[in-house]
């Protein structure tokens, strides 16, 4: 089945940049998406990239997807402490759309110190 | 803005018994989900829910699970008979689109916690 792995923590300085890597099985993958998980709430929906895009920028985000090696990286440029959150990828294949079954990864915790 | 809320944020339960988490969608939307993530694991896909009825259900569902929409606002998991293992943090979510790019709404979630 669908499998979607991430490393579980990094920790970076504030004004440094982050990368969170991840990784999927599935190679009908058509959307990936990136959610953050702050404490006590849900998970927000940051962004995504079609699988036909390497690259997709929004503010101090940068997805880039290698669709060959089925990896997704979220950069965050100029990290700051409120960027502290617990961050999951999500990869949704065709079959996974029609059902809004969503398939998650474990979720990087992002460290951010001051 | 429009948000999903679940309630309680936390329960506490004895092993055996029945829990019932609560959602409310946000007002619109007609799909429904519930999510569970344990300590340190994936969040997992357990049901979706559309037009009064199941529309998917993972293996993790089974007849211990139930869900239901019992009036117009709230979307309801009931778990019997619980076991420790079931303790987590279960997500409602909710979306106006099923399939492709549909935006699921994410409410903070329920510990739930089985002693």
């Amino acid at each position: 089945g669908e499998d979607v792995e991430q490393s579980l923590f990094l920790s970076v300085r504030e004004g440094d940049s982050s990368v969170i890597n991840c990784t999927y099985t599935d190679s009908s993958s058509t959307y990936l998406y990136w959610y953050k998980q702050e404490p006590g709430a849900g998970l927000q929906l940051l962004t995504y990239i079609f699988s036909n895009m390497d690259m997709k920028q929004d503010q101090r985000l940068t997805v880039l997807l290698n669709i060959k090696a089925k990896h997704l990286s979220l950069r965050i440029a100029d990290t700051q402490t409120g960027d502290s959150a617990i961050y999951f990828c999500e990869e949704r294949s065709k079959g996974s759309g029609n059902t809004g079954k969503l398939i998650f990864g474990q979720g990087t915790t992002l460290q951010v110190k001051p | 803005e429009p948000e999903v809320t679940q309630t309680p944020s936390h329960q506490v339960t004895q092993m055996g018994q029945e829990v019932i988490l609560r959602c409310v969608p946000i007002s619109n939307h007609l799909y429904f989900y519930w999510y569970r993530q344990i300590l340190g694991q994936k969040v997992e896909f357990l049901v979706s829910f559309y037009n009064n009825e199941i529309s998917e259900k993972s293996e993790i569902f089974d007849d211990q699970f139930s869900v239901e929409r019992p009036d117009g606002s709230n979307f309801t998991l009931k778990i019997r008979s619980t076991k420790l293992e079931d303790s987590a943090m279960y997500f409602c979510a909710s979306s106006d689109l099923r399939g492709g790019y549909n935006e699921q709404f994410f409410g903070p979630g329920t510990r739930l916690t089985v002693l």
